[in-house]
């Protein structure tokens, strides 16, 4: 099976600090994804990568980043934090399918990490 | 614009009491609609993909289905542990974004 990892389930920082979240695959996925989730608003795509060094803005893209050096392993970066960016962020990755079938393209999610921007 | 929405919000079942749990969209392209059931603090987990109208899926007592329009995820004599909130998502050709509805928290009381 899939397994994405984000390296922190729970994360406190302090208004401005520069904080990076580390989503590894192991499944060997061009894809991956960067989303927040809030209530009342759902899944919201910040950032999404296609391939190694390759980035596209998602929705919201304001106030992060991102880095993929390599395949498995995608970097959200909150450069300067604010209150408003305190949320539950999701990190996901998918195949790019083959045979012309949506099949393939499910994503798989990590568990999540929790921050809260103080 | 392309838009996912679901209905309704919050949903609050007896056990055994069956229901469906609705999710329309208005996309150019549909490529294929995912279905996606997520646990209190844990990442979505995949359930279904459909990609054609007249379209079915089945798993445990969970049964989804695809229009031109929208799709219907119908639940079957409901356990507690089936509470969950469940997430459908679009997904274009020509695109790699996949666009989410809000989601449907669904209660199941024992």
């Amino acid at each position: 099976d899939v397994k994405v990892t984000q390296s922190s389930r729970y994360l406190v920082k302090r208004t401005g600090e520069k904080v990076f979240l580390e989503c590894v695959q192991d499944m060997d996925h061009e894809n991956m994804f960067w989303y927040r989730q809030d209530p009342g608003l759902g899944l919201r795509l910040i950032y999404f990568s296609y391939d190694v060094k390759m980035k596209e803005k998602g929705d919201i893209p304001e106030g992060y980043s991102v880095s993929r050096e390599k395949k498995e392993r995608f970097s959200l970066i909150l450069e300067s934090a604010s209150t408003n960016q305190t949320s539950m962020y999701l990190c996901a990755s998918s195949s790019s399918g083959t045979g012309g079938s949506a099949t393939n393209e499910k994503l798989f999610f990590g568990s999540g990490t929790q921050l809260s921007v103080l | 614009e392309d838009q996912v929405t679901q209905s309704p919000e919050a949903l609050r079942l007896q056990e055994g009491e069956s229901s469906s749990l609705n999710c329309s969209y208005t996309v150019s392209g549909l490529r294929g609609l995912f279905w996606y059931r997520q646990d209190p603090g844990k990442g979505p987990e995949f359930l279904f993909t459909l990609y054609s109208a007249g379209e079915e899926k089945e798993k445990e007592r969970l049964k989804a289905t695809l229009t031109k329009k929208e799709s219907f995820l119908h639940i079957t004599a409901p356990k507690p542990e089936d509470s969950a909130t469940y997430l459908c998502a679009v997904l274009r050709y020509n695109f790699n974004k996949f666009y989410f509805g809000s989601g449907t928290k669904l209660n199941v009381k024992p």
